[in-house]
């Protein structure tokens, strides 16, 4: 069974420039997480959707967004990207948004964004 | 707001020595919590959780955890560290109706052979 994978692996943009990234939950699991990692760091988390809605937002400014589809997969946008957007951009798929047995976070591979 | 501290940010131990991983949260609620590993280039992965019940959880690879509620502390432990343990640790809370996590910042172990 495939696990959490995101897409690009790499990527390299410039300041004010957007990026998209990409997101396949695990099979039969409806629930999608963002989070961001700076380097040393904790990862931080960004959004949360479940069933195509926000169920989530953690503290990052309007130039992130994100929406999950009708097969659960997701998107998380950054416009005008800042040298501080720099980080390696985690999903994670559980199979429901809440309650104990569904609140265990697999993670993918994680996206690293440069910005230059 | 809830928040994870970890308190060691390196740690450098030998083979067969023992390993314990100090992690402090501040949420005054009902709280789930993780450990998760991410191995040198590889993915977050979950080492061990505790929801309820017995608050001394085992995890993989030999791993445990003890959870205090009084002291707020969910600290990992194992009696002896291999080599294939080098990683970083990180700990995480769960204290809301969703499964958002708060991290910690990480604990770097090297196990020299």
């Amino acid at each position: 069974d495939a696990g959490v994978t995101q897409s690009p692996t790499h990527l390299i943009k410039t300041r004010g420039q957007q990026v998209t990234l990409r997101c396949s939950p695990i099979s039969g699991h409806k629930s999608v997480s963002w989070y961001q990692q700076v380097l040393g760091q904790g990862p931080q988390f960004i959004f949360q959707y479940y069933e195509k809605e926000e169920r989530g937002r953690g503290n990052f400014p309007d130039r992130f967004s994100a929406r999950q589809f009708p097969n659960y997969s997701s998107e998380l946008n950054v416009n005008a990207l800042l040298l501080g957007d720099s980080a390696l951009y985690l999903c994670a798929s559980s199979l429901a948004a809440g309650g104990s047995g569904a609140n265990v976070l697999t993670f993918g591979a994680g996206s690293r964004l440069t910005v230059l | 707001a809830q928040s994870v501290s970890q308190h060691n940010h390196h740690v450098i131990l030998s083979e067969a020595a023992s390993l314990e991983l100090g992690c402090n949260y501040s949420y005054g609620g009902t709280v789930n919590l993780f450990w998760y590993v991410q191995y040198p280039g590889q993915h977050l992965q979950l080492l061990l959780k505790y929801f309820s019940g017995d608050p001394l959880v085992k995890g993989i690879k030999g791993f445990e955890a003890e959870f205090i509620k009084s002291k707020f502390s969910f600290n990992l432990r194992k009696p002896s560290v291999q080599w294939s343990d080098t990683a970083e640790y990180f700990c995480a809370v769960n204290g809301n109706a969703g499964n958002m996590l708060t991290f910690g910042g990480g604990t770097r172990l090297m196990v020299k052979p």
